[in-house]
């Protein structure tokens, strides 16, 4: 069974920085691009980044480009979002999923989500 | 503002078809397969429609999807009140290299 969990959560004052994990099962990692997509409360789904198979090649929103990084780790099957700068309009939950075919939006398996807050 | 357009809501009766539209431009939609998903509230949304029309494992084939043009359909027929949802669309943008997302429709069904 596919599961993608999501970790690290948490509240967190404007111009902090959190790590956020999505530790990945029941399938081969290392086969799929990864990419994290955040919902604001109340607010649609917004799509934050996305990393390739080999993790050599990422994109990211404008809105996240240069206080977002998108990594992972196919040893460990895991992936991460190391978000620095963080403001109030970053609050949200954050959800990684998988793409079941390279170049495209098909977002096949989501994980649960991780509340990031951001406040003072 | 997303830069792909639903409209907010949409309504119709159970057993009813209803459609939600998404409208974007030649660097999105008009180049790109289109995907769909739906969402419950406190939940992570779920794969209802790939490349377009595909419908994954599992999905009745009560939903669909079509495109024309800068423009892409999902379609619900038979209508449930299981149905009452948020749906979204998604593809990828050329022009911005990201993903993008519509606003997103609540179904209502009275």
């Amino acid at each position: 069974e596919v599961q993608l969990v999501e970790s690290g959560g948490g509240l967190v004052q404007p111009g902090g920085s959190l790590r956020l994990s999505c530790a990945a099962s029941g399938f081969t990692f290392s086969s799929y691009w990864m990419h994290w997509v955040r919902q604001a409360p109340g607010k649609g789904l917004v799509w934050v980044s996305r990393i390739i198979t080999d993790g050599n090649s990422t994109s990211s929103a404008d809105s996240v480009k240069g206080r977002f990084t998108i990594s992972r780790d196919n040893a460990k099957n895991t992936l991460h979002l190391q978000m620095n700068s963080l403001r109030a309009e970053d609050t949200a939950v954050y959800y990684c999923a998988r793409c079941s075919r390279g170049d495209s939006s098909n977002f096949d398996y989501w994980g649960q989500g991780t509340l990031v807050t951001v406040s003072s | 503002q997303s830069v792909l357009t639903q409209p907010p809501s949409v309504s119709a009766a159970p057993g009813q078809k209803v459609t939600i539209s998404c409208s974007g431009s030649s660097s999105n939609i008009g180049s790109h397969y289109v995907s769909w998903y739906q969402q419950f509230p406190g939940t992570a949304p779920k794969l209802l429609i790939y490349d377009t029309n595909k419908r994954p494992s599992g999905i009745p084939g009560r939903f669909s999807g079509s495109k024309s043009g800068t423009s892409a359909t999902l379609g619900i027929t038979g209508l449930q009140t299981g149905d009452e949802a948020d749906y979204y669309c998604g593809t990828w943008d050329s022009s911005l290299s990201a993903g993008v997302f519509g606003g997103g429709t609540k179904l209502t069904v009275l």
